[in-house]
């Protein structure tokens, strides 16, 4: 079955610091690849897409994400994290005939200061 | 910019009651769906309608019904309320042949 992987729970960067988040894909063909950032009590919102062409993709917030196929991942990154970055984030992809969104379990960021 | 809301951020109900959540999007979008989300688990998605007045079973969708009777619509319902479903409830849309989603701000049932 199709899925998106998210290795880390947790993690924890000092602020300014740079941010590496995995996710790694299970798919033959080339996905349709998205990040999604969840702020303490809100709804999601969509960092970055990844459908064809260049694998380095910029988001919003100063985010941007590399696909490796070789690898099977999609990482996001940040040179410099803020505090305002504090979030959950979600990897995720469609599915199925209708486009179902499979996200990976998240991984919780945490940002000392 | 497309708005999906929902009708409580947070809500409490006892145990055995009939609830009711609802979502609305102001984008036309053809697609909407509603998930919850649970520590560990991601987002687990119930129901979705790919159009007024059909729906899909999702991946988790035992002890919940849908309902859209418009296409901005789209209602999520816990006919007897028990306290395994306290959770987030996240409802998204999206256009037609897109594969974006976009989510409300969720709602918090606490069934007690």
């Amino acid at each position: 079955a199709q899925s998106v992987t998210q290795p880390d729970i947790h993690i924890t960067v000092s602020e300014g610091a740079s941010l590496e988040l995995r996710c790694n894909y299970s798919y033959g063909a080339t996905p349709y690849l998205f990040w999604y950032v969840q702020s303490p009590g809100q709804g999601l919102q969509l960092l970055l897409k990844y459908f064809s062409g260049d694998t380095l993709v910029q988001g919003i917030k100063g985010f941007e994400a590399e696909f490796k196929r070789s690898q099977s991942s999609f990482n996001l990154r940040k040179p410099s994290v803020h505090w305002s970055d504090a979030a959950e984030y979600f990897c995720a992809s469609p599915t199925g005939t209708a486009s179902k969104l499979t996200f990976g379990t998240g991984t919780r960021l945490q940002v000392t200061l | 910019d497309v708005k999906v809301t929902q009708s409580s951020r947070y809500l409490v109900k006892r145990t055995g009651e009939k609830v009711f959540l609802e979502c609305v999007q102001d984008m036309d979008h053809e697609n909407m769906f509603w998930y919850r989300q649970d520590p560990g688990l991601g987002l687990r998605l119930i129901y979705f309608s790919y159009d007024v007045k059909m729906k899909e079973k999702g991946d988790i969708p035992e002890g919940y019904s849908v309902s859209r009777e418009k296409k901005e619509r789209f209602s999520l319902i816990l006919e007897s309320a028990s306290t395994n479903q306290t959770s987030m409830y996240l409802c998204a849309s999206r256009p037609g042949l897109a594969h974006e989603q976009f989510f409300g701000p969720g709602t918090r049932l606490t069934v007690l």
